[in-house]
């Protein structure tokens, strides 16, 4: 089975400071992404990445950076945590092509004070 | 640009009835993906259908069924016979299909209760 791991369940931030969250697949999947998940809102793409070193910006970007090092870890980096970034964040891959559904890892429920 | 509507914030549902889940979607591609997510109450997201817009044949996976109109650009998934357990969220979701284009467009869900 493939699995998706995210290092926190919850955390918990203060205003401004940096806050690494990451993510590790253990399928080999080309591709992996970060989303964000608000009441109302469903999940939001904030950034992907298709290859080592590669990432591209999704439709909410601002205030985020990633980080893709290994292909089998990607990470997503707030670099100075505001309130409004208090959120559920999902971390998906999947292997590049038409058919592939995306594998999902359990999410961070991260609070920013 | 994509876009997926869900109009059903939530259901109410009696187990053992079967349940349908609205979908409608907007996108310029002509190849594009369809997909079903459940996210029960512990938080992750669990791919339960997928359909092709060149697929000929609604797609079925067990109790679940996609009910595919692409003159209606309408995906409704089909649970038969509801259980407790598919007490969760419910997310539609869909990519193009063209080389390169891997993002997902999700809709805003709708939450299935399931009634004893």
């Amino acid at each position: 089975d493939v699995k998706v791991t995210q290092s926190s369940r919850y955390l918990v931030k203060r205003t401004g400071e940096k806050v690494f969250l990451e993510c590790v697949q253990d399928m080999d999947h080309e591709n992996m992404f970060w989303y964000r998940q608000d009441p109302g809102l469903g999940l939001r793409l904030i950034y992907f990445s298709y290859d080592v070193k590669m990432k591209e910006k999704g439709d909410i970007p601002e205030g985020y950076s990633v980080s893709r090092e290994k292909k089998e870890r990607f990470s997503l980096i707030l670099e100075s945590a505001s309130t409004n970034q208090t959120s559920m964040y999902l971390c998906a891959s999947s292997f590049g092509g038409k058919r592939y559904e995306q594998y999902f890892g359990p999410g961070t429920r991260l609070t920013v004070t | 640009a994509q876009k997926i509507t869900q109009t059903q914030p939530g259901m109410f549902v009696q187990e053992k009835e079967a349940v349908t889940l609205d979908c409608t979607y907007d996108t310029s591609d002509q190849s594009y993906g369809l997909f079903w997510y459940k996210q029960p109450s512990s938080g992750e997201m669990i791919f339960l259908i997928y359909q092709g817009s060149y697929d000929e044949q609604n797609a079925t996976e067990g109790r679940y069924s996609l009910n595919f109109q692409k003159a209606r650009k309408s995906a409704n998934l089909v649970i038969s016979a509801s259980q407790l357990g598919d007490s969760a969220m419910y997310f539609c979701a869909m990519r193009s299909l063209n080389f390169g284009n891997e993002k997902l467009t999700f809709g805003t869900g709708t939450r299935l209760t399931i009634i004893p």
